[in-house]
């Protein structure tokens, strides 16, 4: 069964700490992404990655970095934490096939103190 | 941009009910069309999708039929459950944007007994 894991399900920060949130794919997807989720602001795109060590910003890359040394493994970095990233944080992996749907993890809802 | 317009939500329906939640698109290509549902604590999974005109995707009862002429997508069932409640995202992917899809804000579905 294809899966896309996230580190945790649930965390709790303090303002300024650094965040490493982790992501992995086993399904050989080329481009994956993340996302943070917020009540009536639906999905929004952080950054994506279309290649090992290949990145893009997405429409909210303020605050955030990306990691992506293995085409598995995808890692979103907040620098230093504040409470206005208090967020559920998706990621997802897809084919370049684009009549492919997305793989979702199952998120982190993140809490910054 | 390409964009993604869904029904507003929350809908609340009575068991048995038929549903239908609207959804039209903006594209500068020719997408292919998803739907996926976040049951709660979850992340997206798909629902089902549609890659070219007149398709129809359906899942769990559940349908919507790609139509180019009046760009909508709109997601049917004809007898909804209490195991249907969720959220419902409507979303399109092109071909030439490395993968990256475009969502709706989400519409969340109520169903009571």
């Amino acid at each position: 069964d294809v899966k896309v894991t996230q580190s945790s399900r649930y965390l709790v920060k303090r303002t300024g700490e650094k965040v490493f949130l982790e992501c992995v794919q086993d399904m050989d997807h080329e481009n994956m992404f993340w996302y943070r989720q917020d009540p009536g602001l639906g999905l929004r795109l952080i950054y994506f990655s279309y290649d090992v060590k290949m990145k893009e910003k997405g429409d909210i890359p303020e605050g955030y970095s990306v990691s992506r040394e293995k085409k598995e493994r995808f890692s979103l970095i907040l620098e230093s934490a504040s409470t206005n990233q208090t967020s559920m944080y998706l990621c997802a992996s897809v084919r370049l096939a684009f009549s492919d749907e997305q793989f979702f993890g199952p998120g982190t809802r993140l809490t910054v103190l | 941009g390409d964009s993604v317009t869904q029904m507003e939500g929350p809908v609340t329906l009575s068991e048995e009910a038929f549903l239908t939640i609207n959804c039209t698109y903006t594209a500068t290509g020719y997408p292919s069309l998803f739907w996926y549902v976040q049951y709660p604590g979850e992340g997206l999974q798909l629902l089902l999708k549609a890659t070219k005109a007149d398709d129809k995707g359906s899942n769990k009862g559940f349908e919507a039929t790609y139509r180019k002429e009046t760009t909508s997508f709109h997601l049917e069932k004809g007898s909804v459950q209490v195991s249907d409640s969720a959220v419902y995202f409507c979303a399109l992917r092109l071909n030439t944007n490395a993968g990256k899809s475009t969502f709706g804000d989400g519409t969340t579905l109520t169903v009571k007994p």
